[in-house]
């Protein structure tokens, strides 16, 4: 029964290397979120998405992009990975519609830069 | 702007303690939500509770309870007779009706409950 998919749920990457972390939901959901937390700072939002091919920045942007090119599909995509991007990198989704009635999150990708 | 402060960084308690989770927000906006998220050791964010502004009912659900205060701008979560199972990062989070339409969460309170 599940809903977000983050393809992993560790990763040791090197500095300076691209790094692809990938989301999948299946509900059909419009709205996609990154969020980073870190302890302390609680969730931050990186970028989101209400529609295929569509993008916002979050608070905390730099260092990052994101591609969703199908509905079901949000990547957030480290350019050139470095120590301070090591994290815990949650994925989220919601439906677009009047209300909000909160999100359902992917399981989580620790990331870990050396 | 929005800001949501959870101040208290980590509480303990011995089990069958009540323990109240404090939680305080900003916003300028008069129609917006508020929620809980528990964050168990397994890392999944799990949804506790919805509150929209308009509705400033306390919610009793088993053990958990939430009281919602506009005057002080606050929505504090309280346990009663806590249990080791408890034990989890609790998350306060703000969502508005208008602007930017995303979760903006407080920094987390982390709950040790002892045997």
């Amino acid at each position: 029964d599940v809903k977000v998919t983050q393809s992993s749920r560790y990763l040791v990457k090197r500095t300076g290397e691209k790094v692809f972390l990938e989301c999948v939901q299946d509900m059909d959901h419009e709205n996609m979120f990154w969020y980073r937390q870190d302890p302390g700072l609680g969730l931050r939002l990186i970028y989101f998405s209400y529609d295929v091919k569509m993008k916002e920045k979050g608070d905390i942007p730099e260092g990052y992009s994101v591609s969703r090119e199908k509905k079901e599909r949000f990547s957030l995509i480290l350019e050139s990975a470095s120590t301070n991007q090591t994290s815990m990198y949650l994925c989220a989704s919601s439906p677009h519609h009047r209300g909000f009635y909160g999100y359902t999150f992917g399981s989580g990708t620790r990331l870990t830069v050396v | 702007a929005q800001k949501v402060t959870q101040a208290q960084t980590e509480i303990s308690v011995v089990e069958k303690e009540d323990v109240t989770l404090d939680c305080v927000y900003e916003t300028r906006d008069t129609t917006y939500y508020l929620f809980w998220y528990k964050q168990p050791p397994s890392g999944e964010l799990v949804f506790l509770i919805r509150r929209n502004s308009f509705d400033e009912q306390n919610e009793i659900s088993g053990r958990y309870s939430w009281n919602f205060q506009k005057s002080t701008s606050s929505f504090n979560f309280t346990i009663t007779a806590s249990q080791v199972v408890d034990s989890a990062v609790y998350f306060c989070a703000l969502f508005m009706d208008t602007g930017r339409r995303a979760l903006t969460f407080g920094s987390g309170t982390r709950l040790q409950v002892q045997p």
